[in-house]
């Protein structure tokens, strides 16, 4: 059975912190991971990833994937109250064309 | 600004009575999602289309149903909602399923609360 597990499943840190999501996925007929970040509304894209050791880079967030090991981190460095939300991490599923989601990293940053 | 538009935003119904949210898009997208999110779970895919062709979800069930008229809209149609249909209804669109092409966009959401 397919599936994608995120850890932790919640964090507290402090503003200018370094935090690292964690996603391992074991999803057939993979065809690429991508992490979503939502506040209370609906998520919002942040990156895909395709290839192995390929860091993806915006701003302070940066993500990279290991395809041989089945797992994807997300990195969040001098971290902000704005960056305070549920990080969603998903694994596209070829054939069946869906999205396999985790149940998502709830992430809280504190003045 | 390209987008994926939902109305309403917030939909109150009675128990039973039939309720159907809309989505619609300006990305002309070819493929179109709806998810059902229910309170600190991950969203749950229903159903999609791939231009007209309909794709259900096994476990979705046959109370929901989807039209998907032209290239732009798709519509959610609850026929008879229970309580535990109360939960945010999102919305999503991808240019395709491969190459790059499958990144979902998504809307902001109806929040459906049952009566």
């Amino acid at each position: 059975e397919d599936k994608v597990v995120q850890s932790p499943l919640s964090l507290v840190v402090h503003e200018g912190d370094t935090v690292t999501l964690n996603c391992s996925y074991e999803v057939t007929n993979f065809r690429s991971l991508l992490w979503y970040k939502q506040e209370k509304k609906a998520p919002t894209f942040l990156f895909m990833l395709t290839s192995s050791g390929i860091e993806k880079k915006s701003g302070r967030l940066s993500s990279i994937l290991d395809k041989k090991e089945l797992f994807s981190i997300l990195n969040i460095t001098a971290t902000q109250t704005g960056d305070s939300a549920v990080y969603l991490c998903a694994v596209f599923r070829g054939g069946y064309n869906k999205l396999i989601f985790g149940a998502g990293t709830r992430l809280a940053v504190h003045p | 600004d390209a987008m994926v538009i939902q109305n309403p935003r917030y939909q109150v119904t009675q128990f039973g009575k039939p309720v159907t949210l809309s989505c619609s898009q300006t990305l002309n997208h070819n493929v179109m999602y709806w998810y059902q999110q229910k309170s600190s779970q991950a969203p749950k895919l229903l159903f999609h289309y791939y231009d007209k062709d309909f794709n259900n979800e096994a476990d979705t069930p046959d109370n929901f149903q989807s039209r998907r008229p032209n290239t732009s809209f798709c519509f959610l149609d609850i026929r008879s909602p229970g309580l535990g249909d109360a939960a945010m209804y999102l919305c999503a669109t991808s240019r395709g399923v491969s190459g790059g092409e499958e990144t979902q966009y998504f809307g902001p959401g109806t929040r459906l609360l049952v009566l």
